[in-house]
């Protein structure tokens, strides 16, 4: 069973509204890392967060944005909604030995943007 | 620009044969691979992880290998069943910032009973 958890697990939103996604990683994994999976796509990089600060960010626009709470969870928050971010959103989580034993990704969530 | 590339993109086979999977990168500065699994609308399921200063890991039918030299990564599974049906996709972590994958498109595989 993985020790990552997102929420919810599929969601149908409207263009140009918000969404948030969840995700709750295991305890200590203080890096979380979030994914756009497009359907038959290797999944894309959008951020980072260490330590409850941003640390890295792909090639997303600024209305892709995260939060990460000192409990290890945390949010992704797309604002106006398209029609290209239809996806699965995965999050990563890992701890500081992250060279030694990798990432765990939770199950995703599946965002469908109608 | 770290970039990965899966051959085949798409492979089916008989129960119980050997196969071989493709990995290759473009920038040798990395700090670790790892193979994942995913099935059709799931999330990702770790494999196996090999260090930069490693040549290949092995779990149960599975072994992985990697040459950073030339950028090349293959995952080995011997005797496939059909459960081992799935996408495989293969990523890098960078050496640089933060320690983002950049992830291959995957091999879909079927194995046929």
């Amino acid at each position: 069973e993985t020790g990552v958890t997102q929420s919810p697990t599929h969601l149908i939103k409207t263009r140009g509204q918000q969404v948030t996604l969840r995700c709750s990683s295991q305890s200590g994994h203080n890096t979380v890392s979030w994914y756009q999976q497009a359907l038959g796509q290797g999944p894309q990089f959008i951020f980072q967060y260490y330590r409850e600060e941003e640390n890295g960010r792909g090639n997303f626009p600024p209305r892709f944005s995260g939060l990460q709470f000192p409990n290890f969870s945390s949010e992704l928050n797309v604002n106006a909604l398209e029609l290209d971010d239809s996806a699965l959103y995965l999050c990563a989580s890992s701890h500081p030995g992250q060279g030694l034993v990798g990432y765990t990704f939770g199950s995703g969530t599946r965002l469908t943007v109608v | 620009k770290q970039e990965v590339t899966q051959i085949p993109a798409a492979l089916s086979v008989p129960e119980g044969e050997n196969l071989v999977l493709n990995c290759s990168f473009t920038d040798s500065a990395i700090y670790n691979l790892q193979w994942f699994r995913q099935d059709p609308g799931k999330g990702l399921t770790s494999l196996l992880l090999i260090q930069s200063s490693q040549r290949e890991q092995t779990s149960g039918r599975l072994n992985a290998s990697l040459d950073k030299s030339s950028g090349r990564s293959t995952l080995y599974i011997a005797a496939s069943q059909p459960g081992d049906s799935a996408t495989y996709l293969c990523a890098v972590s960078g050496i640089q910032g933060a320690q983002k994958l950049v992830f291959g498109q995957g091999t879909r595989l079927t194995i046929n009973p």
